[in-house]
C-alpha cells in the first residue's frame, strides 16, 4: 500500500529561525513529489513540485530536497516569518492519474514572535 | 481574476437531506477533483473528472455524487446515504488529469445539524 509519512506532526519555532520538515514515502511507481502549504480553514497552495531527476527546488525562503534512492524529501524554511504558520502537506504522485496521488497528514507549524 | 471558487464557505445539513457544494474554475483546466479533509488525516479523493460528461470514483465515493456538464463546473452532492458528512471539502483543478500542479479552492465546511 502506498504511504506518505510526515514528521514531526507539529512544530513550534521562534520567528526568524530555520526549520526542516520531513517526508518519507513508500509509493511505487514514483512520478513526482509536491509540497503544499495550507493555512487554517483555507485550501492548500503549491510550493514546489519535483520529478525523479530533480533533487532540489526552491521557492523563495522554501527549499525542497528529494532523495529518490532513500525515498525521502525535506522542506527547509529559512528565516521563518509569522505568516509561515500553517500545515505543510507532502504529496507523492505515482503517475497513475488523480487516484495515484498519496497525501501525507501534514506537519502543523507554528511560528512564535 | 482567475482561480477556483467554492461556495458556500459553510453549509449545514439536516438529517436525511441532500446538499450540493459548488465548484467553479476559470483556469481552463481539463481536470477537476473533489477531496475530503478530516482532522489529523490526509486528503482523500472522492471523485475526479478528466473531461466534460465523464468522471471517476475515488477512494471514498460512497454517499456522494457529481456531475460535469460544463468544463468550468464540478458540483458535489452529499447524499443522505453519507452517514458521516461533517468535514472540510476541497475542490481542485489541474491542466490535465494527474499531471502537474493542482490548484485548490478555498474549501467548504459541512456541518450536520
Amino acid at each position: 500500500k502506498n504511504q506518505v509519512e510526515q514528521s514531526p506532526q507539529s512544530l513550534i519555532i521562534l520567528e526568524g529561525k530555520n526549520c526542516t520538515l520531513q517526508c518519507n514515502y513508500t509509493v511505487s511507481p514514483f512520478s513526482n513529489l509536491r509540497w503544499y502549504k495550507q493555512d487554517t480553514g483555507r485550501g492548500p497552495v503549491s510550493l514546489t513540485i519535483m520529478t525523479f531527476s530533480e533533487n532540489t527546488k526552491s521557492n523563495g525562503r522554501y527549499t525542497a530536497t528529494l532523495d529518490a534512492d532513500t525515498k525521502q524529501s525535506s522542506l527547509h524554511i529559512t528565516a521563518s516569518q509569522l505568516s509561515d504558520s500553517a500545515s505543510y502537506i507532502c504529496v507523492v504522485g505515482s503517475g497513475g492519474g488523480a487516484d495515484g496521488l498519496t497525501f501525507g497528514k501534514g506537519t502543523h507549524l507554528i511560528i512564535q514572535p | 481574476d482567475g482561480g477556483i471558487t467554492q461556495s458556500p464557505k459553510y453549509l449545514f445539513r439536516k438529517e436525511g437531506q441532500n446538499v450540493t457544494l459548488s465548484c467553479e474554475q476559470n483556469l481552463n483546466h481539463d481536470a477537476m477533483y473533489w477531496y475530503r479533509q478530516d482532522p489529523g488525516q490526509g486528503l482523500r479523493l472522492i471523485y475526479y473528472s478528466q473531461i466534460v460528461n465523464d468522471f471517476q470514483k475515488g477512494d471514498i465515493a460512497e454517499g456522494y455524487s457529481v456531475s460535469r456538464e460544463k468544463k468550468e463546473s464540478f458540483p458535489l452532492t452529499v447524499t443522505s446515504a453519507q452517514k458521516n458528512p461533517t468535514a472540510f471539502y476541497l475542490c481542485a483543478s489541474s491542466p490535465m488529469e494527474g499531471a502537474g500542479t493542482q490548484y485548490f479552492g478555498p474549501g467548504t465546511r459541512l456541518l450536520v445539524l
